[in-house]
């Protein structure tokens, strides 16, 4: 089983439609979450923050944590085409210092 | 504030040979991380830097080595490459432990 899992994608949703992602975390006792955005050729770019359960918003994202499920979601509201990018799950453990495991990374394309 | 600089953005080197990276991380921050990325094997965390230690260690041989000055600036070396350390190589920076890691631009290496 790997430490942190994402579908793949590609993930395909209309302009203006809510793109949902989805990860999900072996280790019960990791601590913080992370969400970054990778475009094609670029480093990734970190989007969402989340250290404690439940939902943070920050303009048309929110992130949503669930602990007790370990599993952890990138809501994406209005949905533009510059959002199309792979999203990267990352999480760090207690005493791991700032070791992030990643997930693969979900392919999000929006169509207009 | 200026973000997380990578030098060079670009190599190409010859089997065999030996490769360094440099990384300035943000302004007052002291952790330095490194991590390897490509389609394989997606991002694999290197090492941690923090006020010139080494903190942690991933999964990779003793080819791969890092170190981190009293300005906080860190490099990694790459002994011996052999075609399969060919990667995005990503540089993050963070404030103190378990806090946001911003990554820097990256130095795309080749090798031949």
């Amino acid at each position: 089983q790997k430490e942190v899992e994402q579908n793949s994608g590609p993930l395909s949703v209309p302009e203006g439609a809510i793109a949902s992602l989805n990860c999900t975390y072996s280790d019960r006792v990791s601590q913080s979450f992370f969400w970054y955005r990778q475009y094609s050729g670029k480093s990734p770019e970190l989007i969402m923050s989340i250290y404690s359960n439940g939902d943070k918003e920050d303009g048309r994202f929110t992130a949503q944590l669930n602990k007790a499920s370990q599993y952890v979601s990138l809501l994406i509201r209005d949905s533009q085409p510059s959002d199309s990018a792979t999203y990267l799950c990352a999480v760090n453990r207690p005493g791991g210092y700032n070791k992030l495991i990643f997930g693969a990374g979900t392919r999000l394309a929006v169509h207009p | 504030k200026a973000g997380v600089t990578q030098t060079p953005r670009y190599l190409i080197k010859t089997r065999g040979q030996q490769v360094t990276l440099s990384c300035s991380p943000i302004s007052g921050h002291r952790s330095v991380s490194w991590y390897q990325q490509t389609p394989g094997q997606g991002l694999q965390f290197l090492f941690e830097y923090f006020s010139e230690t080494q903190r942690n260690k991933g999964n990779f041989p003793g080819r791969f080595s890092g170190r981190q000055f009293s300005n906080s600036r860190s490099e990694m070396n790459v002994s011996t490459l052999e075609l399969g350390d060919s990667a995005l190589y990503l540089c993050a920076s963070s404030l103190r432990q378990n806090t946001e890691a911003f990554f820097g631009q990256g130095t795309r290496l080749t090798v031949v």
